[in-house]
């Protein structure tokens, strides 16, 4: 039972270059969750989804960034026009059912903004 | 607003040493809360979780100690070993509220 997977791994883009993230949840998750993770600091929410609704995007920058997770395929993180303000950690959680769920992490994807 | 803080940011322990990792929460309707541990270069494995209807719980070489009236959460490692160094995170959930809010952090180093 393969668990969260994350692509790609190591992510490099220039300033204003788009960023595209991938999740693939565990098998039988329907809830997924994006978090970021600046240099030793704690993860912070940004969005939360489940098949092709977003739940709750109170994390999410109002500009740039969008999430998907269509009813086939692994959800997106899509970041537009990037800076560099943008490098960090992007990782996914996918979950079973809601509230009190164990959440389980992805490896993560490490953005850098040259 | 809603917080989830750690006492201290790096602990250092000797191998075959107990260790605790202290939490605080200022949010009185936290109803869940979880300890993971990050190893370098991974994401946030689980490690043990306790409701609030709890204020102790156990698991393997690991205890989950809560108390609200000081919104306190603890995370106890008993005999250490190497492969417990890591960073440790308390994270908090409320009802009705799915996301996770994380604390800053603890680095656990273990003194071999």
């Amino acid at each position: 039972n393969a668990g969260v997977m994350q692509n790609p791994r190591h992510l490099v883009r220039r300033r204003g270059q788009e960023a595209r993230l991938r999740c693939s949840p565990m098998k039988g998750h329907s809830h997924v969750y994006w978090y970021r993770q600046l240099p030793e600091e704690g993860l912070k929410f940004m969005v939360y989804l489940q098949k092709e609704n977003i739940i709750d995007e109170s994390g999410m920058p109002k500009e740039r960034f969008s999430a998907e997770f269509p009813k086939e395929g692994p959800s997106i993180l899509r970041i537009q026009q990037v800076v560099r303000g943008d490098s960090a950690a992007y990782f996914c959680a996918s979950s079973q059912t809601t509230l009190d769920s164990e959440q389980y992490f992805g490896p993560g994807t490490r953005l850098t903004v040259t | 607003g809603e917080s989830v803080g750690l006492h201290l940011p790096t602990l250092s322990v000797q191998e075959g040493d107990n260790s605790i990792i202290n939490c605080a929460y200022s949010n009185s309707a936290s109803d869940y809360f979880i300890w993971y541990k990050q190893e370098s270069g991974k994401g946030p494995q689980f490690i043990i979780d306790i409701r609030s209807n709890m204020d102790k719980r156990q698991g393997q070489r690991v205890t989950v100690l809560l108390n609200k009236t000081v919104k306190h959460l603890s995370l106890q490692i008993a005999a250490t070993q190497p492969g417990d160094s890591a960073v440790y995170f308390c994270a908090e959930i409320n009802r009705g509220n799915e996301k996770l809010t994380f604390g800053t952090g603890t680095r656990l180093t273990i003194i071999p």
